[in-house]
Formats: C-alpha cells, sequence, structure tokens
C-alpha cells in the first residue's frame, strides 16, 4: 500500500523559504503515469493545488506561485521536495503531499494522500 | 481557469436520510470530475472518480452522476460516519467544499 509522509518546518520566518519533503513508500516515484503534487489547505482558501512534478522531473506550477515554487524529486531516496520561497502569513497552511493518478487528457485524481502538516510563517 | 461551485454549503441531514451534494464547473473543458470527503484532522479521501467510478473500498451507497459543467455526489442512505466535508475537483482545481452535518 502507497504511503506518504511531508516532514520538514513547521514554523518559518516571513521572506524565508520553507522547505517541505515527502518520504514515498509502497511504491516509487520513478513509476510512470502518476504526479507527485503538492497541495495545500487553509480556512479562506479551501485546498489549493501547489503544483507536481513527473516521474521525467517535468514539473508543472500553479501561476500564482510559479514564481517562489520549486518541486524537485530524488528517486534515489524515494521522495520528492517543495521549496517555496519569500514566504508571507498568507503561506501558512497545511501542506499535503499526494500523488495524482494521471489519464491521457491530463486529468489526475489524487487517491494517497500524506497525513499534512501544518507550516506557520510567523516571526 | 476553471472555477468550481459547490451547493448547498452546509447540508443538515439525519442518518439514513439521502444526500445530494452539487458541483458545478464554470466551463466545459471535458468531464473527469472526482469526488472526496474530509473529516477534521484527516487529508482528504478521494471517493469517486471519472464522474460516477468509486475508488477503492468505497462503499455503494457513494455515488456520482452528471456531465458537462453540473456534476452530482449522492449518498444514498447517510451512515453516522459519513458527516464530513465533501469537495469536487476537476483538472488542479477542487471546489469550495459541502460540509454534511447532523441534523
Amino acid at each position: 500500500q502507497l504511503r506518504l509522509q511531508e516532514s520538514g518546518s513547521g514554523l518559518v520566518r516571513p521572506a524565508q523559504t520553507l522547505s517541505l519533503t515527502c518520504a514515498v513508500s509502497g511504491g516509487t516515484v520513478g513509476s510512470a503515469g502518476y504526479s507527485w503534487t503538492w497541495i495545500r489547505q487553509t480556512p479562506s482558501k479551501g485546498l489549493e493545488w501547489i503544483g507536481e512534478i513527473y516521474h521525467g522531473e517535468s514539473t508543472y506550477y500553479n501561476p500564482s506561485l510559479k514564481s517562489r515554487l520549486s518541486i524537485t524529486l530524488d528517486a534515489s531516496k524515494n521522495h520528492f521536495s517543495l521549496n517555496l520561497t519569500s514566504v508571507t502569513a498568507a503561506d501558512t497552511a497545511v501542506y499535503f503531499c499526494a500523488r495524482g493518478n494521471l489519464n491521457d487528457d491530463n486529468d489526475v485524481d489524487f487517491e494517497s494522500w500524506g497525513q499534512g502538516t501544518l507550516v506557520t510563517v510567523s516571526s | 481557469d476553471i472555477v468550481l461551485t459547490q451547493s448547498p454549503a452546509t447540508l443538515s441531514l439525519s442518518p439514513g436520510e439521502r444526500a445530494t451534494l452539487s458541483c458545478r464547473a464554470s466551463q466545459t473543458v471535458n468531464s473527469y470530475l472526482a469526488w472526496y470527503q474530509q473529516k477534521p484532522g484527516r487529508a482528504p479521501r478521494l471517493l469517486i472518480y471519472d464522474i460516477s467510478n468509486r475508488a477503492t473500498g468505497i462503499p455503494a451507497r457513494f455515488s456520482g452522476s452528471g456531465s458537462g459543467t453540473d456534476f452530482t455526489l449522492t449518498i444514498s442512505s447517510l451512515e453516522p460516519d459519513d458527516f464530513a466535508i465533501y469537495y469536487c475537483q476537476q483538472r488542479r482545481t477542487f471546489g469550495p467544499g459541502t460540509r454534511v452535518d447532523i441534523k
């Protein structure tokens, strides 16, 4: 059974970089047909797709975050990571990693999720 | 960009009743839509994908339907475990959710 587990700093200072890693077990990040995805959730904006990376290491980012965002994949460690620079209080959220099931039309659904980790941006 | 609207925002029902949740897309992209259930402190759980296919382990009381821009999640007879928030999703956009609470 696929399992995903987020880890990283729970408190980030404004203007600093938010860094999270998602460890994958029961499957490999090198598998084709899947996207390795970051999603965040806030009370005000709900569920927000952040971005995703594929086994070939192509990435696809939310346009609203693209200038600050980097998602990378490390097949040797079977994990993928999120870096979000220049954070503000608006980036405070619960961050989830998930595996997306892709079809040929670029549709996706998210069957496997990590438990989520709260990241607070505050001085 | 797609905007998903869910209605009602809150649905107050009793166990055993039928729940009908609506999701409307701002445009027709294609007809692939997913539904999720989320409980407090938990990640969303995939219920339905591709409009009407139940995900692994999802009970038959959950069903999805619709086409074009209008989609429906139906829970035929609410169990106590079903009181939660439900989200629809199309492409990389999620709806705002419908809360199903106990009347």
